[in-house]
């Protein structure tokens, strides 16, 4: 596996499912994000991972809650989700926090529909 | 708070033409960097061009160009002998230096054969 890899690619769940989204980077960067997009709006940054430490939150609702075990993977466990939460969630890495550092790589995304 | 809009929700070109992407930005940081991502149907997101704000000189990459005018805080992408391939949406993202990127809502490109 090369880049960003993303599981599962798709994704339905009721109302009252646990579930986690799963994000790999094999390029060895330091920083991952989760964005959410939803159609007709800009992407949203939910996450921020530096070093395996969050630094970012943005006001995400707790029924959205993060993991990054190493600089290599992010989770993203849900729970009692809604259907607005519906969206392609997509996974990014970076070399570092800085954008000075260069662009960021984008997964393909987990298209989740909620029930 | 950054800012970036994209005002063409859809562009249409045809094809081995040139079209030209529009972006505006906002922010108050001095040292910043602009981005174009490009995102095919069910594919993903990909870096198109990136430019520093420290340079004057506009970014090149093959058929893709920009025209920066950083006083203005304009950043427009422009497709030179546009091709099929290049039909997807085109998103405009400004990095900070801090964390992530504030992206667009995106420009739907249509290339008509």
């Amino acid at each position: 596996e090369t880049g960003v890899t993303q599981t599962p690619r798709h994704l339905v769940m009721g109302m009252t499912n646990k579930k986690s989204l799963k994000c790999e980077q094999h390029l060895g960067h330091n920083a991952m994000y989760w964005y959410k997009q939803s159609a007709k709006k800009p992407l949203e940054l939910m996450f921020v991972y530096s070093l395996e430490e969050r630094v970012e939150n943005n006001s995400v609702p707790s029924r959205f809650s993060p993991e990054c075990p190493n600089s290599s993977h992010l989770f993203l466990h849900l729970h009692t989700l809604q259907p607005e939460d519906s969206a392609l969630y997509l996974c990014a890495s970076s070399q570092a926090r800085d954008s000075a550092y260069g662009e960021q790589f984008f997964g393909p995304g987990t298209r989740l529909t909620v029930l | 708070a950054q800012t970036v809009t994209q005002s063409q929700p859809e562009m249409s070109v045809q094809e081995a033409e040139t079209v030209t992407l529009s972006c505006t930005y906002d922010t108050s940081e001095s040292d910043y960097y602009l981005f174009w991502y490009k995102q095919p149907p069910s594919r993903q997101m990909i870096l198109v061009i990136r430019q520093e704000a420290y340079k004057q000189q506009n970014a090149t990459e093959n058929r893709f160009s920009v025209n920066f005018q950083k006083a203005a805080k304009s950043f427009s992408l422009k497709i030179s002998d546009s091709q099929l391939g290049d039909a997807a949406m085109y998103f405009c993202a400004l990095g900070g230096g801090a964390d992530g990127l504030t992206f667009g809502k995106g420009t739907h490109l249509i290339i008509q054969p």
